[in-house]
């Protein structure tokens, strides 16, 4: 069964800081890969996601991601901390055979920005 | 308007009433979906439907029903409420592409 690893449940950078968001996957075969971005009393919103074709992937607000097979990873990052970054953060994925379109989501990383 | 839509936004229910969370989208999407979120387990699904009169379980079904006679609406039901009931319900809708979006969610409390 697939599953979704976040390591560091709480990240703390400091404005301007690099962030770095780590997720790693368990699946056989490489799945469909998203972030997703929480903040207080909203919805998720896709950041970017990983179909095919080239694996740094670009997503909104200047993070990117970078699927890497060989260690089963899709870290994200952005070069320079917002304080409007501050937020929970979701790494999600899911099967490309199943056509139930179902994600599995880790358990979340919240995002402090310092200023 | 355009996108996906919840209600109501917050719900205060007793013990053993029924409830209903209603979900509208209007981009015709075939597939919806129904999460809740909680301290600790992050979102986990509880429904899901792949079209109109299709509908599945998830990780977490067990006291809650849907339905889907409409291919925007996938409506919520608590047949008999609990205290562990209470918690954030995401309603979803997305295409064959598995990319979901979310509606604004329903915090419901069950006391």
């Amino acid at each position: 069964a697939q599953s979704v690893t976040q390591l560091g449940s709480h990240v703390s950078v400091s404005e301007g800081a690099l962030v770095l968001l780590r997720c790693n996957y368990s699946s056989s075969v490489p799945p469909y890969l998203f972030w997703y971005v929480q903040y207080p009393n909203q919805g998720l919103q896709l950041l970017l996601k990983y179909t095919t074709g080239a694996t740094l992937v670009k997503g909104i607000n200047g993070f990117e991601a970078e699927f890497k097979k060989s260690e089963t990873s899709f870290h994200l990052t952005k070069p320079s901390a917002h304080m409007s970054d501050a937020a929970e953060y979701f790494c999600a994925v899911s099967d490309r055979s199943s056509n139930t379109g179902k994600l599995i989501f880790g358990q979340g990383t919240t995002l402090q920005v310092k200023p | 308007d355009a996108g996906i839509t919840q209600s109501p936004r917050y719900k205060i229910t007793e013990t053993g009433r029924q409830v209903t969370l209603m979900c509208h989208q209007t981009w015709s999407h075939s597939y919806m979906f129904w999460y809740r979120q909680d301290l600790g387990h992050g979102l986990r699904l509880i429904y899901y439907s792949a079209a109109a009169d299709i509908t599945d379980k998830g990780e977490v079904p067990d006291g809650y029903v849907v339905s889907r006679s409409k291919t925007e609406n996938f409506p919520l039901t608590l047949e008999s409420a609990t205290r562990s009931q209470t918690s954030v319900y995401f309603c979803a809708s997305g295409r064959l592409s598995h990319e979901q979006y979310f509606g604004p969610g329903t915090r419901l409390t069950v006391t």
